[in-house]
């Protein structure tokens, strides 16, 4: 157990909805990450945070999604306006920063989307 | 850009050996394995980083070769519980290391059978 817990586990919604996941990091852990990942592919980069700033953004983080780290703990996505291609795995990490060195992306069990 | 891992699927009794590669077109500042298993979240296996040692613990170690920008995952005598998709994960040397999101390959799957 990584200890990254993410919220609901699977979601289920009609094109058009909006949807929000949540993800609780390691709770020493002041980087939060937020990744895609599709069948037969590797996670996606999307966004991540330093406590609450959002330091970066993925070209792949188009304008229907947002990402909000309020008070540098638990994490939120939303997804506007969903639309069948946005049905995949996704992952959230958290990390401790290092300072000086990369420090090591603990996983969480992701939110597995489809979109019908 | 996404580093290329090779082979894309391996089919090994228990107890033999497997290499999996990962290799970047691009300079790299540090390579990250990890091992997924169906529906699960993607499990931590060891961090390479650039100018570093090969690293390994028990039965899987790791190289990373900074002249030809690959690393390379080795199990030896694999266990029914090393079975799963192993992905590489890869950081740019271009901002000497920092928070950026890994940019992972498209996966090895290792199945071990008895």
């Amino acid at each position: 157990d990584t200890g990254v817990s993410q919220d609901p586990r699977h979601k289920i919604t009609k094109r058009g909805q909006n949807v929000t996941f949540r993800c609780d990091p390691i709770s020493e852990h002041n980087r939060l990450y937020w990744y895609r990942q599709t069948l037969g592919q590797g996670p996606e980069f999307l966004t991540y945070f330093q406590n609450e700033a959002q330091l970066e953004k993925s070209r792949l983080l188009s304008n229907r999604f947002s990402a909000e780290r309020p008070k540098g703990s638990f994490s939120t996505l939303e997804i506007q306006r969903t639309e069948q291609g946005d049905s995949a795995m996704y992952l959230c990490a958290s990390s401790l920063d290092g300072a000086h060195q990369q420090e090591t992306q603990y996983f969480g069990p992701g939110t597995r989307l489809l979109v019908l | 850009q996404q580093p290329v891992q090779s082979p894309q699927a391996v089919i090994l009794r228990e107890g033999e050996d497997a290499v999996i590669n990962c290799s970047s077109s691009k300079a790299l500042y540090s390579v990250h394995w990890y091992r997924q298993k169906h529906g699960e979240a993607p499990v931590f296996l060891m961090i390479l980083l650039k100018g570093g040692e090969q690293k390994g613990h028990e039965k899987i170690s790791a190289s990373f070769n900074e002249k030809k920008q690959q690393s390379s995952l080795y199990l030896t005598a694999s266990q029914l519980s090393y079975s799963g998709t192993y992905f590489c994960g890869t950081e740019l040397s271009y901002s000497g290391g920092g928070a950026d999101g890994l940019t992972f390959g498209k996966g090895t799957h290792l199945i071990i059978q008895p």
